[in-house]
């Protein structure tokens, strides 16, 4: 299977706390992406980084990506109750095969 | 943007009955995709279509299996006949050129 793994597959922290979860995979990659899931809800996409990059920021995102040790991490600063969800991260070879891993089950405690 | 939208949301049948699901993707997005949700086995593809055209459909589990996408806004899933293995979330996204994937809120699936 070319699907990747995320981990830890459940973190629980403190508000205020950064949560990191991280990502390994099995093939080339052109791009790897993170996404997002609420409970009930579809995924939605935070932060693409690309296989020729080496860390990336969005608000308070952080992704880094080593392809030497095909792995990922992504950082959440100063986490809010309300990014409790689960995330999963996805690698695509440049065409329309997206391979998600597992997920991290993120719980935020107010 | 209303986003892409699936439906039913939930749908409960009984083992044996035909299951259709639903799909709208977002305007001026040209490829379509169904993925199946389990706590076992996470984010499965089952198809995709570019262009209304389906591309890759080996993750289609089996012949009780099938989709369309009769036109670039409307595409369904059916199962036919339902088991109770086939109990998930059905996801769809879309995506245009160079964008990520766009996922609806999924119809929540129970065969009993």
């Amino acid at each position: 299977s070319q699907q990747g793994e995320e981990d830890p597959q459940a973190l629980s922290i403190q508000e205020g706390e950064n949560a990191t979860m991280n990502c390994s995979y099995k093939t080339s990659i052109n791009n790897l992406q993170w996404y997002r899931q609420n409970s009930g809800r579809g995924l939605v996409h935070l932060i693409l980084i690309r296989s020729n990059e080496r860390e990336k920021h969005s608000g308070r995102l952080r992704v880094t990506l080593d392809t030497s040790k095909k792995s990922s991490s992504l950082l959440i600063t100063a986490s809010r109750a309300a990014d409790t969800a689960s995330y999963f991260c996805a690698t695509d070879d440049g065409g329309n095969q997206f391979y998600f891993g597992t997920g991290t089950s993120l719980t935020v405690i107010p | 943007d209303a986003g892409v939208i699936q439906s039913p949301r939930h749908e409960v049948t009984e083992m044996g009955q035909e299951v259709t699901l639903r799909c709208k993707p977002i305007s001026g997005h040209n490829s379509l995709f169904w993925y199946r949700q389990t706590m076992m086995r996470g984010l499965e593809l089952l198809i995709y279509f570019n262009n209304n055209v389906p591309i890759d459909d080996s993750g289609m589990p089996e012949d009780r299996f099938s989709a369309k996408m009769p036109n670039a806004s409307f595409s369904t899933l059916k199962i036919q006949p339902s088991e109770p293995r086939d109990s998930a979330v059905y996801l769809c996204a879309s995506r245009g050129p160079n964008s990520p994937l766009h996922f609806g809120n999924g119809t929540r699936l129970t065969v009993t």
